[in-house]
């Protein structure tokens, strides 16, 4: 089984739309992170956790909130939808206590119409 | 603010033709420069992380290495199964020398290698 798992891995919405990401992982990690992929513009982080009662915004945070519900559980919601949120959205987790290296999931693709 | 630039932007060999990706960083505090594999429509895949100037690294084809300013990814003897995006990113650390954890991307290298 993975490590790291996102759900939906594909999802269609419509603007307006409030929708929600999960990630979820089995690592043992402390720190968990959001982030977008575009073409040309890379990966962006969006919020990160580095337990369940700290969370951090990002570069790119406006339009987005963050739930970090357990210590395995990190959820991103798009409170109301609009088509330029149309991008792959990747969550990782490392661990603070080793090297703090980051692993990916495998990603959700969302359109936002 | 910290920065991460790669080149080129893309890059194309024949099978068997050796080169090198090129990442260069401009960032307050370095704790560690990352290189990531990236397939088409899948997550980043850890490679590498250097934390010192001289460090080098390999794994299989690939061998990574840090200078005070730039990191370099060089692939021998490449294989078609080596196409893939490259992606490198860099971890800062505070004043405190505490790691910051988030890392910065740099927009990666397009590699494509034909048989």
């Amino acid at each position: 089984d993975a490590d790291v798992t996102q759900t939906p891995r594909n999802r269609i919405t419509k603007t307006g739309k409030r929708i929600m990401l999960e990630c979820s992982q089995t690592k043992g990690h402390d720190r968990m992170y959001w982030y977008r992929q575009d073409p040309g513009l890379g990966l962006r982080l969006i919020y990160y956790s580095f337990d369940v009662k700290d969370i951090n915004k990002g570069e790119i945070s406006d339009g987005y909130s963050v739930s970090r519900q357990a210590q395995a559980k990190f959820s991103l919601s798009l409170e109301s939808a609009i088509p330029n949120q149309t991008a792959l959205y990747f969550c990782a987790t490392s661990d603070s206590t080793r090297t703090d290296t980051q692993y990916f999931g495998p990603g959700t693709r969302l359109t936002v119409l | 603010e910290d920065q991460v630039t790669q080149s080129p932007e893309a890059l194309r060999l024949q099978e068997g033709e050796s080169s090198s990706l090129n990442c260069s960083y401009t960032v307050s505090g370095l704790r560690g420069l990352f290189w990531y594999r990236q397939d088409p429509g899948k997550g980043p895949e850890f490679l590498f992380t250097l934390y010192s100037a001289g460090e080098e690294k390999e794994k299989e084809r690939l061998k990574a290495t840090l200078t005070k300013k730039e990191s370099f990814l060089h692939i021998t003897a490449p294989k078609p199964e080596d196409s893939a995006t490259y992606l490198c990113a860099v971890q800062t650390i505070n004043a405190g020398g505490t790691s910051y954890g988030k890392l910065t991307f740099g927009q990666g290298t397009i590699l494509t290698v034909h048989p």
